[in-house]
């Protein structure tokens, strides 16, 4: 596609459900990041994708959180026993090479736990 | 640790004003770009700068990279009520490859 798309846009689930974000990058794209975003806040770094090698899984806040990155494209971020602090945007964003390119923004899934 | 901190955190000013927002860092970064992310949208790259000492301008808005590499600014002339929004400053670290974002500055320019 023409630019990074993530799904859904908005998503409310119940406290201890599970939930899966869906990103779709910029087709050729190697680099893929994942940040959170509290309301009127900045971007949490969680978990950064370059090519094949090993995820920065640093900024995951625990082990509710994990993510994955399949044939180098589509990625998914999943969430178990959600939390109400868990509520926030989720924004994706991919890049050509990594931290001197350029990243491109999802428009973000707004996560509800109520 | 917050690698790059931003300030001021909020900004309120009026049209026609002058500001400036300032990216720090004790790190040393390869790059250092600067987004603007519009409420319900995902942040959009306004500018990168590579060369320590470098400036930029686009139009109204002035970017400078520190001598040494650890920090910036962004300044804006004559500030009207479409510069509203966030303003991140995000550098590349040399030993590890990824984007760090900043902490944020948020701007209101009121008409």
């Amino acid at each position: 596609g023409a630019g990074v798309s993530q799904s859904p846009s908005n998503k409310v689930t119940e406290k201890g459900k599970d939930v899966e974000l869906r990103c779709d990058p910029i087709s050729g794209h190697t680099a893929l990041y994942w940040y959170r975003q509290s309301l009127g806040q900045g971007l949490e770094f969680l978990i950064y994708f370059q090519g094949n090698s090993a995820p920065d899984k640093s900024g995951l806040p625990s082990d509710r959180f994990s993510a994955e990155r399949t044939g180098g494209s589509v990625s998914t971020l999943t969430i178990q026993r959600t939390q109400q602090e868990d509520s926030a945007v989720y924004l994706c964003a991919s890049s050509w090479s990594g931290g001197n390119t350029e990243a491109f923004f999802g428009q973000g899934t707004r996560l509800t736990v109520v | 640790t917050q690698l790059l901190e931003q300030s001021p955190q909020f900004l309120s000013i009026q049209e026609g004003e002058n500001l400036t927002v300032y990216c720090n860092s004790s790190s040393v970064f390869s790059s250092l770009q600067w987004y603007r992310q519009e409420p319900g949208e995902g942040p959009v790259l306004l500018v990168t700068v590579v060369t320590g000492g470098e400036v930029k301008k686009l139009k109204r808005l002035t970017f400078q990279f520190g001598d040494a590499r650890k920090d910036s600014s962004l300044h804006i002339t004559a500030a009207q009520t479409g510069d509203t929004g966030l303003y991140l400053c995000a550098g590349g670290l040399y030993n590890t490859d990824k984007l760090i974002f900043g902490t944020g500055t948020r701007l209101q320019v009121f008409p």
